[in-house]
């Protein structure tokens, strides 16, 4: 089945520097990849996601990137702020999965003021 | 209601027990799944079920049973917990490849 792998687990910044969180996955037929994120006490909500046709997208500050052939995917978070500290999620889905997210482990992201 | 109902917010539970977490939501989305979340595991599948009527089981589905007697709601129970089981537990709908999530249970087995 699909196994998605999560780095790094924790991610430190300072305002406004730029944080990378990357995740590999194993089903080369898996063609969706959404980000969630996690704030403290609540359940995870999409933030962006990208299909297997597209190689980058973005929404503001906020971009993911898809590299097919190497099976690995990205969120680039620029100019964070303090309210961008929480735990990010990426997922894989595809055919081969009923269409069912597997997650990766979670990256927890702290912007210090 | 507006999106995903999840209840108890929080339960603490004597081993041995049985335990039911209730999972509603109004959207009308034929799918619908349970995950755990565990420090360092991330979010993993118990059940899931792709309409009401049907389920199917995901990555951890032992020691859990499911039901989906109609679109709106997918208990998930606990016949006899164990401290294993101790965790964070989201349900989730989605009615194409978005999830809309629940705020979670925090069960804790002692």
């Amino acid at each position: 089945g699909e196994n998605v792998e999560q780095h790094p687990s924790t991610l430190s910044v300072q305002e406004g520097d730029s944080a990378v969180i990357k995740c590999t996955y194993s089903d080369s037929a898996s063609n969706y990849f959404p980000w969630y994120k996690q704030e403290l006490g609540k359940g995870p909500q999409l933030i962006i996601d990208i299909r297997s046709n597209v190689g980058e997208k973005k929404d503001q500050r906020i971009a993911v990137t898809l590299n097919k052939t190497a099976k690995h995917f990205s969120l680039h978070i620029t100019e964070t702020q303090p309210e961008d500290s929480a735990v990010y999620f990426c997922a894989a889905s595809g055919y081969n999965q009923g269409g069912k997210l597997i997650f990766g482990q979670g990256t927890e992201l702290s912007v210090k003021p | 209601i507006a999106g995903i109902t999840q209840a108890p917010t929080s339960q603490i539970l004597a081993a041995g027990r049985r335990m039911t977490l209730r999972c509603t939501q109004d959207m009308r989305h034929n799918a619908m799944y349970w995950y755990r979340q565990d420090l360092g595991l991330g979010l993993r599948l118990i059940h899931y079920s792709n309409t009401a009527g049907t389920t199917g089981k995901g990555e951890v589905p032992d020691g859990y049973s499911v039901s989906r007697a109609n679109t709106d709601d997918f208990p998930l129970t606990l016949a006899s917990a164990v401290p294993s089981q101790t965790s964070v537990y989201f349900c989730a709908s989605s009615g194409g490849q978005t999830y809309t999530f629940g705020s979670g249970t925090r069960l804790t087995v002692v």
